[in-house]
């Protein structure tokens, strides 16, 4: 069984300071690791994925993540945080053998204070 | 279009009534997902399908819950003798392959009165 655990519910931050949300995994066999973003009334939107290679992973909107296998963690950062980033966060993982859906974590909500 | 698109975008039904939520993947996308997402809680896997192969149905919660997809096309996901738990937001994703991410389509919020 794979699993995502997001263990903060609410992360507040002032603008301009450095953000990060975190997310720990479980699965079998090597993880494929997504971090989506929501912003209220709209769809998800994929920020950045993990598959292979540098463990320093950047996506849209400067947002970053950093794969650690030892931890199986899979941290979102931002090394400057703006109000329009306010948004909920959620963590997913698949493992590269068996099920090909993603089990997402029940999500962070970001509060960026001007 | 260019993205997934899904329909109706909300959803208003008696319990006990079967509804029908519609989804419109990417073209080209050979993999399409559905996910549940209830008030506040992050996503659900309900089913997923790959090109021919025969579809993921683990993540369907009861048997009142059934999907259809044609071919690469569109999808149907179908709740019969709705119960008011299923009250929730049904979000459909397609992505080009298994490894590659899923893109969202903006929901079928389906409310059970």
């Amino acid at each position: 069984a794979q699993s995502v655990a997001q263990p903060e519910d609410q992360v507040n931050v002032a603008e301009g300071n450095p953000l990060t949300v975190k997310c720990t995994y479980s699965v079998s066999g090597n993880p494929y690791l997504f971090w989506y973003v929501q912003y209220p009334n709209r769809g998800l939107q994929f920020l950045l994925k993990y598959i292979t290679g540098d463990n320093l992973v950047k996506g849209s909107y400067g947002f970053e993540a950093e794969f650690n296998k030892s931890q199986t963690s899979f941290h979102l950062k931002k090394p400057s945080a703006l109000v329009s980033d306010s948004a909920l966060y959620f963590c997913a993982v698949r493992g590269d053998t068996g099920r090909r859906a993603l089990t997402f974590g029940s999500g962070t909500r970001l509060q960026v204070q001007p | 279009g260019a993205g997934v698109s899904q329909s109706p975008s909300n959803k208003v039904t008696e319990k006990g009534k079967d509804v029908e939520l519609r989804c419109d993947p990417i073209s080209g996308h050979t993999a399409l997902y559905w996910y549940r997402q209830r008030l506040g809680q992050g996503l659900e896997f309900l089913i997923y399908f790959q090109g021919n192969s025969a579809p993921d149905k683990s993540g369907l919660p009861s048997d009142r819950f059934s999907a259809e997809r044609t071919g690469e096309s569109v999808s149907t996901l179908t709740i019969q003798r709705t119960q008011q738990e299923d009250s929730a937001v049904y979000l459909c994703a397609s992505s080009s392959g298994a490894g590659n991410e899923q893109f969202f389509g903006p929901g079928t919020r389906l409310t059970v009165l």
